[in-house]
């Protein structure tokens, strides 16, 4: 497995829409995990931090399964605004750096 | 407002010139900073770790005479690409994190590099 897989993506979805991201990780021991946004051509943001079951934020949830090594975003109520490449991030072995999936691209339409 | 600010943030120059990013820790203290680099559609490919005081530590593969780091103080880490050449053209964004390993990092703007 590797360090850190996503969903191959695109998904274009409407707006309103409800979507959800998968991302596996191979670092049994990981203890933290995030999940970054992307816009084209920018830095990575900070979307939301997980380190226990999942964590909630508005219209966004992640989940993490410890046993089956996935974290999921979730996205409700999809808005334009939300198009962007999400990043599954997980720290790498050693637990000194971050390792950054290649990300999933979302596209919103109106 | 911003935690990471990143200078320049866009260059173009010919090849063999060297060029120098500034990454600055805005609101902390950063004894650890990060270098990235994004090739167009790739996802980030973590460089090296800048260490403040010490030698960076450097991913298998990145070429340490090629890709100098400097972290000469607790806000401020430089990366120079000696020499560049058009395949060193890429997107370099550094980021810094506050606190234990588990904490999330921050990521300054980056720098879009074009070597003609």
């Amino acid at each position: 497995r590797k360090e850190v897989e996503q969903d191959p993506g695109p998904f274009n979805v409407p707006e309103g829409a409800t979507v959800a991201f998968n991302c596996t990780y191979s670092n049994s021991a990981s203890q933290s995990f995030f999940w970054y946004r992307q816009d084209c051509r920018k830095e990575p943001k900070l979307l939301m931090s997980v380190y226990s079951s999942g964590n909630e934020d508005g219209r966004f949830t992640a989940q993490l399964n410890r046993a089956s090594q996935y974290i999921s975003l979730l996205i409700r109520d999809s808005k334009l605004s939300d198009s962007a490449t999400y990043l599954c991030v997980v720290p790498n072995q050693a637990g000194t750096a971050l390792i950054f999936g290649k990300g999933t691209t979302l596209s919103v339409s109106s | 407002g911003a935690v990471v600010s990143q200078h320049p943030s866009r260059v173009i120059c010919k090849s063999g010139t060297s060029v120098k990013i500034e990454c600055r820790s805005l609101d902390f203290q950063a004894t650890t900073m990060f270098w990235y680099r994004q090739f167009p559609k790739k996802s980030l490919m973590l460089m090296a770790t800048s260490n403040e005081g010490s030698k960076a530590t450097y991913e298998q593969g990145v070429e340490k005479d090629k890709f100098l780091i400097n972290h000469a103080s607790l806000t401020l880490s430089t990366l120079t690409v000696t020499s560049a050449h058009p395949e060193d053209s890429s997107f370099y964004i550094c980021s810094v994190r506050q606190g234990a390993n588990n904490q999330p990092q921050h990521f300054g703007d980056g720098t879009r590099l074009s070597i003609l």
